[in-house]
């Protein structure tokens, strides 16, 4: 699987967008970029993943660049329970064997 | 359905004493997944069943076994505990016919001493 870089942290301001970006740039064109978050050490909590394309869902939109290295995760409204840590992974789609490996994620504060 | 959950919650061990750590879904999933978490890291994979009655070793395996009980439940156990092992352990699923989503249990905090 790909390796993926975030930065350590970053904060917002609730009720703002937070743009969590995260650098892939091996990634491999059969590879699918996943997001999961992690609240206050409980277990991890898929978000979204996508291809190439940009995709939305109830959570947060995952925006792609172009030529597949780089991605941003979006949370539109950032609320305080937004808090967590957010690991950017990529993996191939289907698969038991294709795990997930997690970084040290992205260390988001919302604050008030 | 109640996910993925996990027993104990909390555990402590000495060295040297053994212990299982037990997890069960209910969502019919095919695969299922062990990782460990120590203070400020991500999650690295310890053992994981693609299915019932196979079990293959992930990132960190030693020191610890498995056991793919059924459909339902895959332990863990350790036999002889180190303080190297106090983590917070999570236990994790997927069906791996539409496997976008892992789902992850509650976390069993181990503490060796």
């Amino acid at each position: 699987d790909a390796k993926t870089t975030q930065p350590p942290s970053m904060d917002c301001a609730e009720g703002r967008a937070a743009n969590l970006p995260c650098n892939h740039s091996t990634i491999s064109g059969n590879e699918y970029v996943y997001w999961y978050r992690q609240i206050h050490s409980q277990g991890p909590q898929y978000i979204i993943h996508g291809l190439k394309n940009n995709e939305t869902n109830e959570m947060a939109s995952l925006i792609i660049t172009e030529d597949r290295k780089s991605s941003t995760l979006i949370l539109p409204h950032a609320t305080l329970r937004d808090t967590a840590v957010y690991y950017c992974i990529v993996r191939l789609y289907t698969g038991a064997n294709s795990k997930l490996t997690f970084g040290k994620g992205i260390t988001l504060s919302v604050r008030p | 359905n109640a996910g993925v959950t996990q027993t104990p919650k909390f555990q402590v061990l000495k060295t040297g004493q053994s212990m299982t750590l037990q997890c069960a879904q209910d969502m019919n999933h095919n695969s299922m997944y062990w990782y460990r978490q120590d203070p400020g890291m991500g999650l690295r994979l310890i053992y994981y069943s693609a299915s019932e009655g196979t079990t293959d070793k992930g990132e960190v395996p030693n020191g610890y076994n498995v056991s793919r009980l059924n459909k339902r439940e895959f332990s863990l156990r350790l036999e002889s505990a180190a303080p190297s092992q106090t983590s917070v352990y999570f236990c994790a699923s997927i069906n791996s016919g539409n496997s976008y989503e892992q789902y992850f249990g509650p976390g069993t905090r181990l503490t060796v001493t």
